[in-house]
């Protein structure tokens, strides 16, 4: 089954404590990205890959950080949380960023 | 920043009938896309529409796209409470078509 798989699902963590949120696909896309969601906000892209080794900075990237290393994974990392980074994430892939873009379960972080 | 803004924020409507949201952006796109997300949950893909169409069709799903006005719109006819949920519109920008930029929604409510 085609799918973007996000682990974990729900993280509650406290500031400063560095941590991953993993994103992977099985559909060979080039491209991939990370959304934070908050109430109000809609979706906003803080890092995107066009492909494996190239990374870009979306709009909102300060206090994050990604790798692409192989093509079907894209971890998102925060070295050093803070409680603004509470918020609801998403990693998507497409086969371009003009295509469909496959979106993951969610990731529900939340920072004390 | 964001692309493109819904309007309304919320929409509430009976069972059976139609149910139109716009959309507005603000640079030239190559293509402007449609999600669906149900409460919490990752996005789902409805409709891509690009920048030299000016309709497309699926469904029960109908969306226009005037590149003049900047604007997009997406009716949904013959609504069912099934449709309960939050509308996104995306655009890729026509000078960074790497970059995605989603809006801030539309909550569409379906009453039985």
């Amino acid at each position: 089954e085609a799918q973007v798989t996000q682990n974990p699902r729900y993280l509650i963590t406290v500031t400063g404590k560095k941590l991953t949120v993993t994103c992977s696909q099985n559909m060979n896309h080039e491209y991939m990205s990370w959304y934070r969601q908050d109430p109000g906000l809609g979706l906003r892209q803080i890092y995107y890959s066009m492909n494996v080794e190239v990374t870009d900075k979306g709009d909102v990237p300060e206090g994050y950080k990604v790798s692409r290393k192989e093509k079907r994974n894209f971890p998102l990392i925060l070295e050093s949380p803070s409680p603004n980074q509470t918020s609801l994430y998403f990693c998507a892939s497409g086969a371009s960023s003009y295509n469909e873009q496959f979106f993951g379960p969610g990731t529900r972080l939340t920072v004390l | 920043s964001q692309q493109g803004e819904e309007d309304p924020q919320a929409l509430s409507i009976q069972e059976g009938e139609n149910a139109t949201m716009n959309c507005s952006y603000k640079t030239s796109i190559n293509n402007l896309q449609w999600y669906r997300q149900n409460s919490g949950r990752g996005l789902v893909h409805l409709i891509l529409i690009r920048s030299n169409e000016r309709e497309k069709h699926s469904g029960r799903l109908r969306v226009t796209l005037d590149t003049s006005k900047k604007s997009s719109s997406l009716l949904i006819t013959a609504s069912r409470a099934a449709d309960t949920a939050s509308y996104f519109c995306a655009t890729d920008l026509r000078y960074n078509n790497n970059d995605m930029r989603f809006g801030a929604g539309t909550r569409l409510t379906v009453k039985p």
